[in-house]
């Protein structure tokens, strides 16, 4: 299993581009969640996904928009980016719905610099 | 806003000592998590306490769960170079299905 794969790995983008996050996940998954990471401001939840076909709004959702068509993928995209965009994306999946308790696996990150 | 307050934010030790990391909101929470991250990975889970005053051991960790389950603690005996990380706590806010992480304590152990 490859676990919860991201690509790109690296992007930098100019203010106003647009572009898509890829998120996989091999493991049955049901919940999917993408996280943004800045210095000194931990783990912020953009957007999440209960099931296929289903999206919901996290902490920090302006700017960003999200899609889950298949079980598998999850995908973040940014219409027009702009320099506060530019952070660490983390994707995370969990297998089970409703449990608290249930483990995050998450992926290895995409770093997104926006000048 | 639900959160969680780590401290200290940063902390540098020798080989061999003990540490303690807090984790502390306002708000009470069904469970906790610890994760670790370590540079250019995403974090990875450590353990989850879900009862008041729960203790669980990992190694050389030691987790707590504060009795009103508002609070958690993590002790490291003789820390060791291979704890260097970001260390994050995490919470589902009651009723929810997501998590939200505390700003997290790096750590760096000096061989």
């Amino acid at each position: 299993n490859a676990g919860v794969t991201q690509t790109p790995k690296f992007r930098v983008l100019k203010t106003g581009q647009s572009m898509t996050l890829l998120c996989a996940q091999d493991m049955n998954h049901e919940y999917m969640y993408w996280y943004r990471q800045d210095p000194g401001m931990g783990l912020r939840l953009i957007h999440y996904s209960v099931g296929e076909g289903t999206t919901a709004k996290g902490e920090v959702p302006d700017g960003y928009n999200v899609s889950r068509l298949k079980k598998q993928n999850f995908l973040l995209g940014l219409e027009s980016a702009a320099p506060s965009q530019t952070s660490v994306y983390f994707c995370a999946s969990s297998p089970r719905a409703g449990a608290s308790t249930d483990t995050q696996y998450f992926g290895p990150g995409t770093r997104l610099t926006v000048l | 806003t639900q959160l969680l307050e780590q401290s200290p934010q940063f902390l540098s030790i020798q080989e061999g000592e003990n540490l303690t990391v807090y984790c502390n909101s306002s708000s009470v929470f069904s469970s906790l998590q610890w994760y670790r991250q370590e540079p250019g990975e995403g974090p990875v889970l450590l353990v989850t306490v879900v009862t008041g005053g729960e203790v669980k051991k990992l190694k050389r960790l030691t987790f707590q769960f504060g009795d009103a389950r508002k609070d958690s603690s993590l002790h490291i005996t003789a820390a060791q170079p291979g704890d260097t990380g970001l260390y994050l706590c995490a919470a589902p806010p009651p009723g929810t299905y997501k998590y939200i992480f505390g700003t997290g304590t790096r750590l760096k152990v000096l061989a």
